[in-house]
């Protein structure tokens, strides 16, 4: 199973663009990578999902190298309500996730 | 279109007692996936359920927890004889297929083992 690795934690300002990135140099053919927002006493929350090249939807965009050993989740502008931790995923297409989220990257986005 | 229900939000159990953790999917969803998270960590994947079947419960301590997913009502996840190091959020997740759809997670269910 394909290990992550982000930052511990991240400081932004209100309306700056924010980039995390996650390595998982052990990635296997048919995983995916996908990044979760996780807000104190929620559960988590689905941003975005890709294989390789870039996606894009309203709330992030999500940048994988040709080699998809990192990926690198971008938000744009963030506000204070950013807030919150980030979790990067990588596993296969099909069935549940196996792959232990891990600490994620506590982003604090301050006024 | 209500998300992903559990009930209780909190529950306290003393050592030795069972606790039962409910879970109802989104509406549609018939793939349930259960979660662990102690405090300051990531999420533990645990079980992996469809309608009456368990797909994948490599995440699933040996002893003391079961889980379920029947025909009619909500995914249960058993805990049977908690001790103190059970205490965690345990978060369920629901998804509308299981070719990797996007998960929907509940509010999670806080339980203090004292």
């Amino acid at each position: 199973l394909a290990k992550t690795t982000q930052p511990i934690s991240m400081d932004s300002y209100e309306g700056q663009e924010v980039n995390i990135t996650c390595s998982h140099n052990n990635i296997a053919t048919n995983d995916y990578i996908t990044w979760y927002q996780q807000f104190p006493s929620q559960g988590p929350r689905f941003i975005i999902q890709g294989y390789k090249t870039k996606v894009t939807n309203e709330v992030a965009s999500l940048f994988i190298p040709a080699d998809r050993k990192s990926s690198t989740l971008s938000l744009p502008r963030v506000s204070l309500s950013d807030t919150a931790v980030y979790y990067c995923l990588v596993g296969p297409y099909t069935g549940g996730f196996k792959t232990i989220f891990g600490a994620g990257t506590r982003l604090f986005v301050k006024a | 279109n209500a998300g992903v229900m559990q009930n209780p939000r909190h529950l306290v159990r003393r050592r030795g007692q069972e606790a039962r953790l409910r879970c109802s999917p989104m509406k549609g969803h018939s793939h349930v996936y259960w979660y662990r998270q102690l405090p300051e960590e990531g999420l533990k994947f645990m079980v992996y359920l469809q309608k009456e079947n368990i797909i994948d419960e490599s995440g699933m301590p040996k002893e003391r927890f079961s889980a379920e997913f029947p025909k009619e009502g909500p995914s249960i996840l058993r805990i049977q004889q908690v001790v103190r190091g059970d205490s965690a959020a345990y978060f369920c997740a629901s998804s509308l297929s299981g070719q990797n759809n996007e998960q929907f997670f509940g509010p999670g269910t806080r339980l203090t083992v004292l």
